[in-house]
């Protein structure tokens, strides 16, 4: 059974800190790896990842896959009160019918 | 205007009635999908499809059902409605031009609850 478990599950920061929040999935059929930023309402994609070690970058955030150990980090650097979202990280099987199994998310607070 | 939209935003109703939940979409993409988002669950696919006559059930399709009317148009029934179904619903698209999901677009989500 494909499984997503994403750490921490919610997080309280201060403005300028950094975070790591960390996906570990376990799917059949693996092809790539998503994550989406949630605020409100509709998530809204940030980074796609296929290969182990390419680190993908957007200002201050950053993801690495690692395909061997099946997990993948997203890191944002001198958090902002903006960054407060849940993020969701989402595999993507390679079946007859591309699919994608999102995980719980991580619900990040970031405090002035 | 927002590419995909939903109807309607937010719905209460009673057990035992149906409702119809509606998603268009200005992308021309062939693809679409609809999710229900729980707390601590994550988003959890209930049917999808990848043309308006390919139509496939999700993880968590029993008590449902989806009409494609069109490729920019795809409707998600609950023919008797229960209080568990009470939830978030979200529609999405992707371009399967690519053979791979790469990004989905989300819809803004209609908050359904059922007494």
């Amino acid at each position: 059974e494909d499984k997503v478990v994403q750490s921490p599950l919610s997080l309280v920061v201060h403005e300028g800190d950094t975070v790591t929040l960390n996906c570990s999935y376990e799917v059949t059929n693996f092809r790539s790896l998503l994550w989406y930023k949630q605020e409100k309402k509709a998530p809204t994609f940030l980074f796609m990842l296929t290969s182990s070690g390419i680190e993908k970058k957007s200002g201050r955030l950053s993801s690495i896959l690692d395909k061997k150990e099946l997990f993948s980090i997203l890191n944002i650097t001198a958090t902002q009160t903006g960054d407060s979202a849940v993020y969701l990280c989402a595999p993507e099987k390679g079946t007859s019918y591309d699919k994608v199994i999102f995980g719980p998310g991580t619900s990040l607070s970031v405090i002035p | 205007d927002a590419d995909v939209t939903q109807t309607p935003r937010n719905r209460i109703t009673k057990t035992g009635k149906r409702i119809m939940l509606e998603c268009s979409q200005t992308k021309g993409h062939d693809r679409m999908y609809w999710y229900r988002q729980d707390p601590g669950l994550g988003l959890r696919l209930i049917y999808y499809s990848f043309d308006v006559k390919d139509i496939n059930k999700g993880e968590i399709s029993d008590g449902y059902s989806v009409s494609r009317q069109a490729q920019a148009k795809f409707s998600l029934s609950l023919e008797s409605a229960i209080p568990n179904q009470t939830a978030l619903y979200f529609c999405a698209t992707s371009d399967g031009t690519s053979g791979r999901i790469i990004e989905q677009f989300f819809g803004p989500g209609t908050r359904l609850t059922v007494l």
